[in-house]
């Protein structure tokens, strides 16, 4: 089915520990971010991505790596977690951001707990 | 100053009655203008969008735009307990090229 698949759903890991989320799509929109939610915050964007080879940081980027070298992929890296990375993780895609129907799709979100 | 506030609630009203949710944003040279909906434990939904000021009506759901004062806001009528969510405000910042949510305002409708 279409849609837009993140993995794990949850994960637990240790301070220090490379953890790496995964987000996939099956629409082939240009545009993937990720955001992080936290209580009192809302979303807040990590990185996003234009196209594939294309990324930029967000609002929160310190301590986040990411890659897209095919378009329906874009992986989240946390090259060594700190628990305030703790945070539930939601990768979005959209055709065009913020115009025409600026609709953003959403996956179900990585809830990541770091010990 | 946040770039999208919203007053996080929770805002309870009785089933039936109009639920108003405002938010405001820093970035006058904002564009378009959308409002999400989250369930606990869900991710958000697009439930609105508006680009011109003014009022746009989707059934029970209206936004308003003023961007002015640099407000929008959703009403909800005849609001139900499955409108019981988080309404996340989000903001396109021609600025900052991306989308920017507010914390949300939690919403409780009551039998």
């Amino acid at each position: 089915d279409a849609g837009i698949t993140q993995s794990p759903r949850y994960k637990i890991t240790e301070t220090g520990r490379q953890v790496t989320l995964m987000c996939h799509q099956t629409w082939s929109h240009s545009y993937m971010f990720w955001y992080r939610q936290d209580l009192g915050h809302g979303l807040r964007l990590i990185y996003y991505s234009a196209a594939a080879d294309i990324t930029d940081k967000g609002e929160v980027p310190d301590g986040y790596v990411v890659s897209r070298s095919k378009t329906e992929n874009f992986p989240l890296t946390l090259e060594s977690a700190t628990r305030s990375q703790t945070s539930v993780y939601f990768c979005a895609s959209s055709e065009v951001p913020g115009w025409g129907s600026g609709e953003l799709f959403f996956g179900e979100g990585s809830r990541l707990t770091v010990l | 100053q946040k770039e999208v506030e919203q007053n996080s609630g929770p805002l309870s009203v009785p089933e039936g009655a109009i639920a108003s949710l405002n938010c405001t944003y820093s970035d006058r040279g904002s564009q378009s203008f959308f409002w999400y909906r989250q369930y606990s434990g869900k991710s958000p939904e697009l439930i609105m969008s508006i680009y011109s000021n003014g009022d746009k009506e989707d059934g029970r759901f209206t936004a308003q735009l003023n961007k002015a004062s640099q407000y929008v806001s959703l009403l909800i009528r005849d609001s139900q307990p499955s409108d019981s969510a988080t309404y996340l405000c989000a903001v396109f910042s021609g600025g900052y090229n991306k989308l920017i949510f507010g914390a949300g305002t939690r919403l409780a409708v009551h039998p």
